[in-house]
């Protein structure tokens, strides 16, 4: 069974402090991680796409992929209560661009 | 571009009535994903196409759901007989077809679906 395994949360963060998602995934081969974000009543928008180890930025975002470990990890930085949504990891396994999902960590951004 | 636009945005139907669901692609995009939404189960992907074909249909309930792309930009999702059990949002999403995965999903805005 391929899984992707994200804490549900609320994780509950204070404006101006770093938000960090975590997503953890079961199978090795394993080639491309996305992050999406769903606010609520809404659809998922893609926020980071991430292929090799190491981070990648955009703007506040860092995607940090550590393949070896299998976990891909989302911070936000400079946090703002416009990030309060529900984070879902996913995880495209092969080249038929199925995506294999989390189920979402709800995350709080506190004024 | 549009983005990926689904109709309608809200159905509220009687179980036992036939319900349709529809979805046009981003221009360019080849592969095209029905998604299921609800609180318990989170995101469960029903059928994806890629060029028209369907590919995998294993996350379709029942025989009661059927999914069709006549073309390259147009696809429908089809509940017959409905049942209260149904009730969720439904989300199409397409991506481009290229090397590799280096794809991620443009989603639709979804349809919520409730079914009295």
């Amino acid at each position: 069974q391929k899984e992707v395994e994200q804490n549900s949360g609320p994780l509950s963060v204070p404006e101006g402090a770093i938000a960090s998602l975590n997503c953890t995934y079961s199978d090795r081969v394993s080639q491309s991680f996305f992050w999406y974000r769903q606010y609520s009543g809404k659809s998922p928008e893609l926020i980071m796409s991430i292929y090799s180890n190491g981070d990648k930025e955009d703007g506040r975002f860092t995607a940090q992929l550590n393949k070896a470990s299998q976990y891909v990890s989302l911070l936000i930085r400079d946090s703002q209560p416009s990030d309060s949504a529900t984070y879902l990891c996913a995880v495209n396994l092969d080249s038929n661009y199925q995506l294999i999902w989390g189920a979402g960590t709800k995350l709080i951004i506190k004024p | 571009d549009a983005g990926v636009i689904q109709s309608p945005r809200h159905e509220v139907t009687e179980m036992g009535q036939e319900v349709t669901l529809r979805c046009k692609l981003i221009s360019g995009h080849n592969s095209l994903f029905w998604y299921r939404q609800t609180m318990m189960r989170g995101l469960e992907l029903l059928i994806y196409f890629n060029n028209n074909v369907p590919i995998d249909d294993s996350g379709m309930p029942e025989d009661r759901f059927s999914a069709k792309m006549p073309n390259a930009s147009f696809s429908t999702l089809k509940i017959q007989p409905s049942e209260p059990r149904d009730s969720a949002v439904y989300f199409c999403a397409s991506s481009p077809l290229g090397t590799g995965s280096m794809g991620g999903y443009t989603f639709g805005s979804g349809t919520r679906l409730t079914v009295v």
